[in-house]
């Protein structure tokens, strides 16, 4: 079964750093494009960052968030830095296949920042 | 960019049909046919039902049909059932996706 299963995330304080993590199984995770969506509480999607497969090729919605990736370990990340209210929400990893479909996604992972 | 525009709530009785609309501009949903649909219950995490514009994954209901006119596309629930009350979004894919505001589709 294509899966990814998410870690970390919880209550932080304003200006602390959190590291997400997605592991994934069932597929070749190395040749697959990966993404992370966030969902502000009542709110709706929003697209924070993607990686390629190699990893050589990411972007992100801004300077704070960083994705990256261990194709050894078949797992992602996402690193949030200084982390602001605005932060608050719910962190989906996902797959993005053929560039065109986020077809498999993990639980999602809170995190709550709090001043 | 600019988010594709949903309209917040849409709702049908059981049995009917219901159309939900995305639109965009011609740099987004307009330009390519990288416009899929997803599915999201309360809680849960989203579940794509339709990609590339009318494509059905496997295991999704024939009921979900997707289309696309201009900069506008559109997702089309038929034979509207109970379990189909959730929230919908639409996206447009490049490297960073764009995701629509979101429908609440209510079954009266």
């Amino acid at each position: 079964e294509e899966q990814l299963v998410q870690s970390g995330g919880g209550l932080v304080q304003t200006g602390e750093s959190l590291r997400l993590s997605c592991a994934a199984s069932g597929f070749t995770f190395q040749t697959f494009w990966m993404t992370w969506i966030r969902q502000a509480p009542g709110k709706g999607l929003e697209w924070v960052a993607g990686m390629s497969p190699d990893g050589t090729y990411k972007q992100s919605v801004g300077g704070r968030l960083t994705i990256s990736r261990d194709n050894a370990q078949n797992s992602l990340y996402l690193q949030i830095n200084s982390l602001i209210a605005d932060d608050t929400a719910m962190y989906f990893c996902a797959r993005d296949s053929g560039y065109s479909r986020l077809d498999c996604w993990g639980q999602g992972t809170l995190i709550t920042v709090s001043s | 960019q600019s988010a594709p525009t949903q309209p917040p709530s849409a709702s049908g009785s059981p049995g009917q049909s219901v159309t939900i609309s995305c639109t965009g501009t011609s740099s987004d949903v307009g330009t390519q046919n990288y416009v899929s649909w997803y599915q999201q219950y309360p809680g849960k995490a989203p579940k794509l039902i339709i990609y590339e514009v009318f494509k059905r994954p496997s295991g999704v209901p024939d009921r979900f049909s997707g289309s696309k006119s201009g900069n506008t596309a559109s997702l089309t629930v038929s034979g509207l059932q109970a379990e189909d009350e959730a929230h919908y979004y639409c996206a447009s894919h490049g490297v960073s996706k764009l995701f629509g505001g979101g429908t609440k589709l209510t079954v009266l």
